[in-house]
């Protein structure tokens, strides 16, 4: 799986978009990138997935550059509650054995 | 989406002793179960993959005769780590997938505690 790389931790104020960097340069055509999220003490959490296009869900909207080299997650209106580490993973379709980086740590601030 | 149950949550255990964390799936048959291990402050380490009815296949570095895993059932898989040391204190988070081309869920972690 290609090597994911993400700031270590990020703020954002309660109410604003949360807008999650992840730089994937060695990502392969088949490879696609995943986004999940650990709340302190608690399994990993399955956010959203993408290829080529942008997606959107009800939790978050991912963006994939054209060249898709790297990928941004947008958190629209982030709450207290979306405080966690949220993971970059890119991998090959059909293959679910997870390999996860160091994350960004988001914390909301009030 | 489909929920992923682990039992127990938390466990405490005696060095030396075994212990058995059961993986299950609620409301999905799942083919394939993960298991991963987590450090305090540290991310998510792949230990095995369980397919069921077929032995596990291990990652470099994992003991498989340490951390023995049964997928006994399209829903269930277990980890035993036998004669637990304080070293293997840590959190056991276990996957599950439908099928190869869905994402991965995953159980609520259990934490344990060796001592």
């Amino acid at each position: 799986d290609a090597k994911t790389t993400q700031p270590p931790s990020m703020d954002c104020a309660e109410g604003r978009a949360a807008n999650l960097p992840c730089n994937h340069s060695t990502i392969s055509g088949n490879e696609y990138v995943y986004w999940y999220r650990q709340i302190h003490s608690q399994g990993p959490q399955y956010i959203i997935h993408g290829l080529k296009n942008n997606e959107t869900n009800e939790m978050a909207s991912l963006i994939i550059t054209e060249d898709r080299k790297s990928s941004t997650l947008i958190l629209p209106h982030a709450t207290l509650r979306d405080t966690a580490v949220y993971y970059c993973i890119v991998r090959v379709g059909g293959a679910n054995n997870l390999f996860f980086g160091t994350g960004t740590r988001l914390t909301v601030i009030p | 989406g489909a929920v992923v149950s682990q039992h127990p949550s938390r466990v405490i255990c005696k060095s030396g002793t075994s212990v058995k964390i059961e993986c299950r799936s609620l409301d999905f048959q799942a083919t394939t179960m993960f298991w991963y291990r987590q450090f305090p402050k540290q991310s998510l380490m792949l230990m095995a993959t369980s397919n069921e009815g077929s032995k596990a296949t291990y990652e470099q570095g994992v003991e498989k005769d340490k951390f023995l895993i049964n997928h006994a059932s399209l829903t269930l898989s277990t980890l035993t780590v036998t004669s637990a040391h304080p070293e293997d204190s840590s959190f056991y988070i276990c996957s599950a997938v439908r099928d190869m081309n869905t994402e991965a869920f995953f159980g609520q972690g259990t934490r344990l505690t060796v001592v």
